[in-house]
């Protein structure tokens, strides 16, 4: 089983609001990590969003307006990106990443589409 | 102008051995970890490994250990990744990633592997 997992395709309106999951592997659990999360567009190199351990050790990344915003689910054992006031231009793939058992492991992505 | 410049595609040959590099510009060679990431069709991102600059030491990812090997020349502000027994399955594009967050990436290099 893979250590992360997330669904493999959203779509929504623009203007919407829409939850990213990254869900941990049972027996890995969410709160001991800071996750990342990652925006990625055909061609381009993937760009740093946010890493979220906790509601005060959150980093956004340069530029990245607040409408994208980081959480935990401590119920689904999951990190949790929101991207409020969704824009034609965040269509993309998203991927999650953490540090475990020393060694960086992305997650399989969610292929992002406004309708 | 803070940035990471890397080489051209290459093709190969199964069996074969690659190259790849990645200069460091607008910021102290040493300052941050420098990884590289795998992005290869149907996978979507794998963390390959990273290395410190300050001291040559790499940490690897268990899918790639055997077969990669990260350095750094500091007298060229120039990370390498040579990758070694290629297979179709290795074709990919792989980037170079700086920062503790993630946040500086290179262009990255597509690696084409067929007989």
């Amino acid at each position: 089983q893979a250590v992360l997992t997330q669904p493999s395709s959203l779509s929504a309106s623009p203007g919407a609001s829409v939850r990213l999951t990254c869900t941990l592997r049972s027996g890995v659990s969410v709160g001991a990590y800071r996750i990342y999360w990652f925006q990625q567009k055909p061609g381009s190199p993937p760009h740093f969003l946010l890493r979220y351990k906790s509601d005060s050790d959150v980093d956004l990344g340069s530029g990245v307006p607040s409408r994208f915003s980081g959480s935990k689910d401590a119920s689904a054992n999951a990190g949790i990106l929101v991207i409020s006031g969704l824009q034609s231009d965040d269509e993309g793939d998203y991927y999650c990443l953490l540090w475990h058992n020393n060694a960086y492991v992305f997650g399989s992505g969610t292929k992002v589409t406004v309708l | 102008d803070v940035r990471l410049l890397q080489s051209g595609a290459e093709v190969k040959k199964p069996g074969a051995t690659v190259k790849i590099s990645c200069k460091v510009f607008g910021f102290p060679f040493t300052d941050f970890y420098i990884h590289w990431v795998q992005e290869s069709p149907g996978k979507g991102l794998q963390w390959v490994g990273f290395i410190d600059p300050s001291d040559s030491k790499s940490t690897y990812s268990e899918t790639f250990q055997d077969r990669v090997t990260i350095t750094a020349d500091k007298s060229t502000d120039t990370v390498h990744l040579a990758f070694n027994s290629l297979t179709s399955g290795d074709t990919a594009v792989y980037f170079c990633a700086a920062g503790d967050r993630f946040e500086i990436w290179g262009q990255g290099t597509l690696v084409s592997v067929s007989s």
